[in-house]
């Protein structure tokens, strides 16, 4: 099945503890991307990646960091996690090309103490 | 830069009904223009999509939506209204001349009542 896989699903952390998001999708993508989804602000995009070792930062990327080493894989880390952190995180990929569908995946709710 | 605005945080509709779901965007170029659907503990779904042609573009569940590019707007439409269509809805366009990013609205909750 076509899907893009995120974990954990729910993680409570507290404040300054270092913690990665892992993100894979086994669509061949070359575009993979990081989002956060806050209450009346929609989805807000953090990082993105236009293909292995190519990432670029989005509208909010400040106290986050990307790697892309595999196609496959698009990891969000927070090297010391804030409460103002605390958020539901979506990864997405999608083609190449602009028009293309981009997919999600099921969401990770981090809880930053 | 480009931005998505949806007008409603929620719209109230009756089963069998015909349902509406505002959009507008603003781009320097022709827009790609995405809908999706969120329900409750999900990730995001993709309904439709317009890209070129046709301005009316049929999506998934019996969702259409139209493309009004004199009023910059891709408003969401369903002709009758299911209780299971509450959710909510995200309006996205990308720009294609050069910016890669899919810009969201923030949402407008669907709630269909029996």
């Amino acid at each position: 099945e076509a899907q893009v896989t995120q974990n954990p699903r729910y993680l409570i952390t507290v404040t300054g503890k270092k913690l990665t998001v892992t993100c894979s999708q086994n669509m061949n993508h070359e575009y993979m991307s990081w989002y956060r989804q806050d209450p009346g602000l929609g989805l807000r995009q953090i990082y993105y990646s236009m293909n292995v070792e190519v990432t670029d930062k989005g509208d909010v990327p400040e106290g986050y960091k990307v790697s892309r080493k595999e196609k496959r894989n698009f990891p969000l880390i927070l090297e010391s996690p804030s409460p103002n952190q605390t958020s539901l995180y979506f990864c997405a990929s999608r083609y190449s090309q602009l028009g293309d569908t981009q997919y999600f995946g099921p969401g990770t709710r981090l809880t930053v103490l | 830069a480009q931005s998505v605005a949806q007008p409603e945080d929620q719209v109230n509709v009756a089963e069998g009904n015909p349902l509406t779901v505002k959009c507008t965007y603003s781009v320097s170029g022709n827009p790609y223009l995405f809908w999706y659907v969120q329900y409750p503990n999900r990730g995001l779904q993709f309904l439709l999509k317009y890209i070129t042609g046709d301005n009316l573009v049929k999506g998934s569940y019996g969702f259409e939506a139209e493309f009004n590019k004199s009023q910059t707007s891709f408003h969401l439409k369903k002709p009758s209204a299911l209780v299971s269509d509450s959710a909510l809805y995200f309006c996205a366009v990308r720009d294609p001349s050069g910016y890669s990013t899919l810009t969201f609205g923030k949402g407008t909750m669907l709630l269909v009542s029996p």
